[in-house]
């Protein structure tokens, strides 16, 4: 898998966009770019996912660069409940059975 | 939300005696998903289940099995269990979507090995 550096915290204002860089420059051809975020003592949550063009959903939106080497989770509206830490992981299509390896990821915090 | 529950939701239990956890889902997901959680280790693979009567091995399997009968269950057992198995555990199904694969989580068991 390729691999991921994410910054280790980032602070944001309620109400206002949190942008989360993620580099993956060895990413390849094959590889999907996935989100999930993790709240204090639940379990991780996705978030969304995609392979070269962006993508939306109801809780964000992921932005990655043409060259894929890079991407950027926007939460369009950060609220207090969106404080969690962030992850990126880059994953092959088609490998149901695999694992997940979740990295250091970004503590986002919201700000009232 | 996929609809997966785990229990218990904590337990307290001594050195060497097995302990069950177990993860139901409700919408036939055939994959299926144990991870431990430790700090400074992150999320590790443990065991995981491609159907019934079908599991392999994750990353960090020993002094674990578990069992998958039917669909909607899917059992993780400490055979003896030791104070280096104290963790929060999640259970994860896996759901396809657009040749990509998604995974939800449970709630998660905090489990303490005294």
């Amino acid at each position: 898998d390729a691999k991921t550096t994410q910054p280790p915290s980032m602070d944001c204002a309620e109400g206002r966009a949190a942008n989360l860089p993620c580099n993956h420059s060895t990413i390849s051809g094959n590889e999907y770019v996935y989100w999930y975020r993790q709240i204090h003592s639940q379990g991780p949550q996705y978030i969304i996912h995609g392979l070269k063009n962006n993508e939306t959903n109801e809780m964000a939106s992921l932005i990655i660069t043409e060259d894929r080497k890079s991407s950027t989770l926007i939460l369009p509206h950060a609220t207090l409940r969106d404080t969690a830490v962030y992850y990126c992981i880059v994953r092959v299509s088609g490998t149901s059975g695999s694992r997940l390896t979740f990295g250091e990821g970004t503590q986002l915090t919201v700000n009232p | 939300d996929a609809g997966i529950t785990q229990s218990p939701r904590h337990k307290v239990t001594e050195t060497g005696t097995p302990v069950t956890l177990r993860c139901h889902q409700t919408e036939n997901h055939r994959y299926m998903y144990w991870y431990r959680q430790d700090p400074g280790h992150g999320l590790r693979l443990i065991h995981y289940s491609y159907g019934v009567k079908d599991t392999d091995k994750g990353e960090v399997s020993d002094g674990y099995s578990v069992s998958r009968s039917k669909t909607e269950d899917f059992l993780l057992t400490l055979e003896s269990a030791t104070s280096s198995q104290t963790s929060v555990y999640f259970c994860a199904i896996s759901l396809r979507t657009s040749g990509s694969y998604e995974q939800y989580f449970g709630p998660g068991t905090r489990l303490t090995v005294t």
